[in-house]
């Protein structure tokens, strides 16, 4: 089975510092992880994807993640922070299942709460 | 069109009414999501529609019944629900790829419930 464990509950950065957000997953096949921002009192949008092509996945807004499986981590970096960026983040995995055969559903972390100082 | 669709945005809602929750998407996907979400919390999964049949119903107490009318369609009918009920409910969608392998989830902004 699988499982996410984001490391931070909460990461406080000023504005024009990088940002990095800690997730460590477990699964026992291979595999794909997702990484998703909520804005206060919004849906979830999906901010990249690592589904076994490239390790280093870039997504919008700036943000990317480094898949390392020696690490089973999937952290996810920005270089420089902005005030818009202020929000959770959730860590997610799903895998690929064989009985019955298919994508498990999702699984989430707890969330990160990124504030953002002027 | 690359939009998931939640109305209403706000519902409140007696204890003994009946009402629904409607999600709508055009993007072509055939496979539906309810989530509900509390605050502070990951969303939970609550049922997974593939091709307009129900796939997995994630031990959801009967006050809350969900339908699929068509490929863009899914609601949430709730019925004698309770004050603990109330969170935001959150739809999602995503192309299915094959039998039981799904892309990613495209989610709407949710519906803000609250029972009194």
């Amino acid at each position: 089975a699988q499982s996410v464990t984001q490391l931070d509950s909460h990461v406080s950065v000023s504005e024009g510092t990088p940002v990095l957000l800690r997730c460590n997953y477990s699964s026992s096949y291979s595999p794909s992880l997702f990484w998703y921002v909520q804005h206060p009192n919004k849906g979830l949008q999906l901010l990249l994807k690592y589904t076994s092509a490239a390790t280093l996945v870039k997504g919008i807004n700036g943000f990317e993640a480094e898949f390392k499986k020696s690490e089973t981590s999937f952290h996810l970096t920005k270089p420089s922070a902005h005030m818009s960026d202020a929000a959770e983040y959730f860590c997610v995995v799903s895998e690929v299942d064989l009985n019955p055969p298919g994508n498990t559903p999702l699984v989430f972390g707890k969330g990160t709460r990124l504030s953002v100082i002027a | 069109d690359t939009e998931v669709t939640q109305t209403p945005k706000h519902l409140v809602m007696g204890m003994t009414n009946k009402k629904s929750l409607k999600c709508e998407q055009h993007m072509g996907h055939r496979a539906m999501y309810w989530y509900k979400q509390k605050a502070k919390k990951p969303p939970e999964l609550m049922f997974v529609y593939s091709y307009e049949k129900l796939s997995i119903n994630e031990s959801v107490p009967s006050r809350f019944s969900p339908e699929c009318p068509n490929s863009s369609l899914l609601n949430l009918h709730l019925h004698a629900l309770q004050p603990e009920d109330s969170a935001l409910y959150l739809c999602a969608s995503s192309q299915v790829l094959s039998q039981g392998y799904y892309n990613e989830q495209f989610f709407g902004p949710g519906t803000r419930l609250t029972v009194l």
